[in-house]
């Protein structure tokens, strides 16, 4: 996906192990999104960035920290991965016309 | 906050004929509607969208409705093709600062040759 890409694309990790993922965007836009999707719930927000160190929780935000120390980049935190974390987790950016662009996912597995 | 239902959850179509995917929503401060499409094993990908000052929306096969009175939107593919095999979402939110769209749980699209 131009201008934005996730890293890394799959993880298997265990109970209780942090975990960090890797929203990196070359377009310099502001506002920068995390979301986790599932088999019957679509995409869920969890965290989102209107700025560098301006964070703000979404609906599904326990258990998930963020940080943003650059423009370009948006971390996304499991600070004691559980197995309900186990999906699959998508960065989007959101540029001045409205519309957003999504990485192409992480796929993060929890045993 | 906001709420947005999807229907139907999955659509199966012969090639050729049209495709309807229909959307409700909960706030009436909501001002942009977008549709993603999502491939398998790829992120969701912007295919058109509407702001709360126009009724419809075209672009080539695709099309798209807003009734704000109802507060609902829809998704209309013509003569549809294989390639159109996917799963669709729609979305509403404010647009511009902070756009914090909520999404439907999607629609699963299948176009029988």
């Amino acid at each position: 996906d131009a201008g934005i890409t996730q890293s890394p694309r799959h993880k298997v990790t265990e109970t209780g192990t942090p975990v960090t993922l890797r929203c990196h965007q070359t377009e310099n836009h502001r506002y920068m999104y995390w979301y986790r999707q599932d088999p019957g719930h679509g995409l869920r927000l969890i965290h989102y960035s209107y700025g560098v160190k301006d964070t703000d929780k979404g609906e599904v935000s326990d258990g998930y920290s963020v940080s943003r120390s650059k423009t370009e980049d948006f971390l996304l935190t499991l600070e004691s991965a559980t197995s309900s974390q186990t999906s699959v987790y998508f960065c989007a950016i959101q540029g001045t016309d409205y519309g957003y662009t999504f990485g192409s996912g992480t796929r993060l597995t929890v045993v | 906050g906001e709420n947005v239902e999807q229907h139907p959850s999955t659509l199966s179509v012969q090639e050729g004929d049209s495709a309807v995917i229909k959307c409700t929503y909960s706030d009436s401060a909501s001002n942009y509607f977008p549709w993603y499409k999502q491939e398998l094993g790829k992120g969701p990908q912007l295919i058109i969208d509407i702001r709360s000052n126009v009724g419809e929306k075209k672009d080539q096969r695709i099309a798209v409705t807003l009734n704000k009175t109802a507060k609902h939107f829809s998704l209309h593919i013509t003569e549809t093709q294989p390639e159109d095999s996917a799963v669709y979402f729609c979305a509403a939110g404010y647009g511009g600062s902070q756009g914090n769209l909520i999404f439907g749980k999607g629609t699963k699209l299948s176009v029988k040759p």
